[in-house]
């Protein structure tokens, strides 16, 4: 079956614009997750998204991160006024359900570039 | 916060040698410990986890170790083949975060 997918795979901007990135997790999975990666770094935690609950945003690093789940299912992940800052591969992550049970599957990433 | 240190940060070693990456965690309530692997411009996927009810656990060339007094857990390669070049992640997981260290970039050298 598909797996998760996010698009686009590559995403080239000018500071201060706005960008959107969107995450497909796998058909019936309730949880998602959006991580940030930054060059050899490690994986950011930035949301998670439950079924209906309200999503914890704790790991979002400023006011001009947003992101929503339409329908319990795809992601959409947007950023406001884009800085250089910014630039780093965006990873969306789903599981059948929240816990130990659940593992995690990661999609292939956006890779975005601010100039 | 919750924070998990992951060391070393590279590691290289002589192919068919063996490969210990450590992990230290701080949430006390995590209970799952899964470690993932991620070849240069693909996505990080799973390659072995194991859950705090355990002390090991043991899949063909790797295995993982968890010692929750000590809050450490580990990754163990034997018999080291070139494929397994790869940045490696440890991950914590208290109910529903994940909490990830920095990664190990191992290189084995043929």
């Amino acid at each position: 079956g598909a797996g998760v997918s996010q698009s686009p795979s590559n995403k080239v901007t000018e500071k201060g614009k706005d960008v959107e990135l969107r995450c497909d997790p796998i058909s019936g999975h309730t949880a998602l997750y959006w991580y940030r990666q930054s060059l050899g770094q490690g994986l950011e935690f930035l949301i998670y998204f439950q079924g209906n609950s309200a999503p914890d945003k704790s790991g979002l690093p400023s006011d001009r991160f947003s992101a929503e789940r339409t329908g319990g299912s795809v992601s959409t992940l947007t950023i406001q006024r884009t800085q250089q800052e910014d630039s780093a591969v965006y990873l969306c992550a789903s599981s059948l359900d929240k816990g130990a049970h659940n593992e995690q599957f990661f999609g292939p990433g956006t890779r975005l570039t601010v100039l | 916060g919750e924070n998990v240190e992951q060391h070393p940060s590279t590691l290289s070693v002589q192919e068919g040698d063996s490969a210990v990456i450590k992990c230290t965690y701080s949430d006390s309530a995590s209970n799952y410990f899964p470690w993932y692997k991620q070849e240069l411009g693909k996505r990080p996927q799973l390659i072995i986890d194991i859950r705090s009810n355990v002390g090991e656990k043991k899949d063909q060339r790797i295995a993982v170790t968890l010692n929750k007094t000590a809050k450490h857990f580990s990754l163990h390669i034997t018999e080291t083949q070139p494929e397994d070049s790869a940045v490696y992640f440890c991950a914590a997981l208290a109910t529903y975060k994940y909490i990830f260290g920095t990664g190990t970039r191992l290189k084995v050298l043929a």
